[in-house]
């Protein structure tokens, strides 16, 4: 199975801040990667997928990129509503694997 | 709009079944696979199959022994089960669609708290 290892666990950060979460994969693959967003008591929406094309809908304050296995998801100029849990997921090979996620809190 | 209405009993006893349903409303069902996740209390996301309308499935390795996904095309729905359920099966279950070319899960059901608990 693909690992895919996310950090932090857990931020805090104020409401303008600029946050920088990261995923990286135990191995190769392309650009298949999603981010999603989930708060309390609710199922998760995308954000990003193929590694950095937004989902429609979705604020253009949220992008992502790549580098090789590296992925990164940028939040910036947070706002209150995206104070959440944060996952990415490899879609490149089954299993479909997750990070660990990244709690984002108020600081 | 599309929507993914699911449904299955919340509560089961050590070694029964698990079984859920869910329903796709609006959009083509043909044209996706149907997705099967599971998060427990607490933790993060497990990814635990999916199945395409021909019926043609994936399954996670850690699982596959106890699970079968199965579609009623129909119906637009897909449906879990989960044999020899044990307290380490205790989640909430989501489905989802998934884009075959992009493979983002873009629509989910509600979720539906299975307990498992003597």
């Amino acid at each position: 199975d693909i690992q895919m290892t996310q950090s932090p666990s857990s931020v805090s950060a104020s409401v303008g801040d600029t946050v920088i979460i990261t995923c990286r994969a135990s191995q190769g693959i392309s650009s298949w990667l999603a981010w999603y967003q989930q708060k309390p008591g609710k199922a998760p929406n995308v954000l990003i997928y193929d590694a950095s094309r937004l989902q429609s809908g979705v604020p253009s304050r949220f992008s992502g990129s790549r580098s090789g296995t590296d992925f990164t998801l940028i939040i910036s100029s947070l706002q209150p509503e995206d104070f959440a849990t944060y996952y990415c997921q490899q879609t490149n090979s089954f299993p479909y694997t997750f990070g660990q996620g990244t709690k984002l809190e108020i600081k | 709009q599309v929507q993914l209405q699911q449904w299955g009993a919340g509560l089961l006893k050590p070694s029964e079944t698990l079984s859920l349903t869910c329903a796709v409303y609006g959009g083509s069902f043909s044209d996706y696979s149907w997705t099967w996740i599971r998060q427990p209390p607490r933790k993060g996301l497990e990814w635990i199959g999916e199945i395409n309308h021909s019926g043609n499935t994936d399954y996670n390795p850690s699982l596959k022994s106890r699970i079968t996904i199965s579609v009623d095309t129909s119906k637009n729905q897909f449906s879990l089960k989960l044999t020899s359920v044990t307290a380490a099966d205790t989640a909430v279950y989501y489905c989802a669609r998934k884009q075959w070319l992009v493979k983002k899960l873009d629509f989910w059901g509600q979720g539906t708290l299975v307990t498992v608990s003597s």
